[in-house]
This record gives structure tokens, C-alpha cells and sequence, in this order.
């Protein structure tokens, strides 16, 4: 069958950094995206990885390992805005189809 | 460049009537995907179409649920005969052809009382 697997909540200071994984068994890979959605609205596209290794964007990071079947998403110097959720996708061997996680709700303290 | 639009946002519709999403993918985007999402869960997908086609239904349910994209004009999700159990968000994504990454709309909520 096919899986994705991502904490369902996780908690962290204004400031700091947080990595948040993500695990996936899917039948074939064509790639592992990261959205952000904020309640309520779309989910807003973060990054995409297709190699192994980490791709940096600011303050947003993400890494994947193919072999391993795992990727996180790494945000530094948080900001009270960075509270949404944050949902692991990855594109099947159809090379269209997304195969979403439920996504981990990202809770930011002061 | 206007993005992908949805409407209407909120939609709500007793039991045993029709739901008529539209999508109106972003500009130079021939490919339309439509997703489902329950509240606290991830989106699960429904359909992808090009203009005048089908591509993949198998995320579709088999009775009530139909989806087009005609040659002009937005994509339309259709439910008929809604029931509770219909109710949540649902989600529009357009590409462009050769794509890694999918534009979403603002969704339309739907409410079934």
C-alpha cells in the first residue's frame, strides 16, 4: 500500500528551529514536495526534492533520502507566523499523482 | 496573473441536492486536479483532468461524483444528491504541462445540513 508518515503535532519557541519528518512507502517515487497551509486556506507550495541530498531556501530546508524513504523539512529562526500545518506529498509512479501525509500541525510559542 | 480560482468559497446544501464546484485554473495551465480534505486530515486525491479529458477518476467515488474540464470555460465538480458525509474541502490544483509543482486554489466548503 501506499504510506506517508508525519508527526501529528508538533511545538516549538519563536526563534528557534524545528525539523519536521516525514517517512513514505509508495509505489514509485517521482518526487517528495512540502506545502505549508495555514487553517482555513490553500496549501501554499514550499520545496521539492527529486535527489538525495539538502536543498536550502531561506530559512526553510528540506532533505530527502531515497533510500531510506525519508525527507524533513527543517525551519530555522521561527516565527509566530510559521503556525500551520505542514503536509509531506509525494508523486507516485504515475508521475501526476500526489500521495499526501495528514500533515503535523507546526504550534509556535513566544 | 490572476491564481487558481475557486468559487464559491463556502457552499451549503441540504441533503439530497446538487454541488457545483468551479475551477478556474491559473493562465496557461491545461492540467486541473481536484482533492478532498477532511478536517484534521491530509488531502486525498480525486481526479485529474486536461482540457476535454479525463486522465485518472480512480480517486473519484464511483456513484454521484463527476468532474469536467471542457474546452472553454472552468472545471466543474458535480455531486448530486449530496449527503452528510460530503461535507468538507474541497481543493482545486492547476499546472502547466511538464510541472513539479501544483498551484492550489482557496477551496470551496462545502456543507451539507
Amino acid at each position: 500500500g501506499q504510506n506517508i508518515d508525519q508527526p501529528t503535532e508538533m511545538t516549538a519557541t519563536e526563534g528557534a528551529i524545528v525539523q519536521i519528518n516525514c517517512t513514505y512507502q509508495t509505489s514509485g517515487f517521482n518526487g517528495l514536495f512540502w506545502y505549508q497551509q495555514h487553517a482555513g486556506e490553500a496549501p501554499t507550495f514550499l520545496s521539492y526534492n527529486v535527489l538525495d541530498g539538502l536543498e536550502e531556501k531561506g530559512r526553510f530546508s528540506s532533505f530527502l533520502s531515497r533510500s531510506k524513504g525519508y525527507s524533513y523539512l527543517l525551519l530555522k529562526e521561527l516565527q509566530m507566523k510559521d503556525s500551520a500545518s505542514y503536509l509531506c506529498a509525494v508523486r507516485d509512479e504515475s508521475n501526476y499523482q500526489l500521495i499526501w501525509g495528514a500533515g503535523t500541525k507546526l504550534i509556535i510559542k513566544p | 496573473n490572476a491564481g487558481v480560482m475557486q468559487n464559491p468559497r463556502h457552499l451549503v446544501r441540504r441533503r439530497g441536492q446538487e454541488a457545483r464546484l468551479r475551477c478556474s485554473p491559473m493562465k496557461g495551465h491545461s492540467h486541473v486536479y481536484w482533492y478532498r480534505q477532511l478536517p484534521e486530515e491530509g488531502l486525498k486525491f480525486m481526479v485529474y483532468l486536461q482540457k476535454e479529458n479525463i486522465i485518472d477518476e480512480s480517486g473519484m467515488p464511483k456513484e454521484r461524483f463527476s468532474a469536467e474540464f471542457p474546452k472553454e470555460g472552468p472545471s466543474i465538480l458535480r455531486i448530486q444528491q449530496v449527503v452528510r458525509g460530503d461535507s468538507a474541502a474541497y481543493f482545486c490544483a492547476s499546472s502547466p504541462e511538464g510541472y513539479t509543482e501544483a498551484f492550489f486554489g482557496q477551496g470551496t466548503r462545502l456543507t451539507v445540513v
